[in-house]
């Protein structure tokens, strides 16, 4: 059983749509989150949700709109594609204990590309 | 502005030696730090967290948390062309929120 699941793996699609992945976790976790990961593989945190609540929001456009429907899910809808929005978006859960920032645990990725 | 440094690479040892790959921090208050290994094309994998100033070993990993300096290392002995991927070291802050920071990466390759 995939402990942290996301879908689809792979998003092909032309500038100016709008697209959603979509993000489980099995774990128990309270804590969700979605990275980017760039060409350059850097990893940036875009949003934290803890127990279904926003608890950090990067410097993310507003055309990125997560969506936490229960602790297990965390989705992430997409608006008004954009070329630099092709990138590799992991999900990732974590549980938290006395203040201490978890170990993450993530899912395979989804890899969008914009045309 | 919480940032992680790290040399990108790439780093290049011959198998059967040492590896290290070193990571410094800018937060004081950060608490956990963790070592990821990411192969490409894959998710990052967990190689090893640390908590406390010392030296804690895994196998042939051997991660060193030094937080006066606030520097963070990996040693990987022995190393095996296997062990050729990119390590993320990740950092931990409790402030308004969780979230782990990642620093861009070393990328690793180990000749046979």
């Amino acid at each position: 059983d995939t402990a942290v699941s996301q879908t689809p793996k792979y998003l092909v699609t032309q500038m100016g749509n709008d697209k959603s992945i979509k993000c489980e976790q099995n774990l128990g976790h309270d804590t969700m989150y979605w990275y980017k990961q760039d060409s350059k593989k850097f990893l940036k945190i875009m949003f934290s949700y803890n127990n279904k609540e926003l608890i950090i929001n990067e410097t993310v456009p507003n055309r990125f709109s997560p969506k936490s429907p229960d602790k297990a899910h965390l989705n992430l809808h997409i608006n008004s594609l954009e070329l630099g929005d092709s990138a590799v978006y992991f999900c990732a859960s974590s549980q938290d204990e006395r203040g201490v920032v978890g170990e993450l645990f993530f899912g395979e990725g989804s890899r969008l590309t914009v045309l | 502005q919480k940032e992680v440094e790290q040399n990108s690479g790439p780093l290049s040892v011959p198998e059967g030696a040492i590896a290290s790959l070193n990571c410094t921090y800018s937060d004081r208050g950060s608490q956990s730090f963790f070592w990821y290994r990411q192969y490409s094309g894959k998710s990052p994998e967990l190689i090893m967290f640390i908590y406390s100033n010392g030296d804690k070993e895994d196998g042939r990993f051997t991660a060193q948390l030094n937080k006066a300096s606030q520097y963070v290392s990996l040693l990987i002995r022995d190393s095996q062309p296997s062990d050729s991927a990119t390590y993320l070291c990740a950092v931990g802050l409790w402030q308004a929120g969780t979230a782990l920071i990642f620093g861009k990466g070393t990328t690793l390759s180990v000749s046979s």
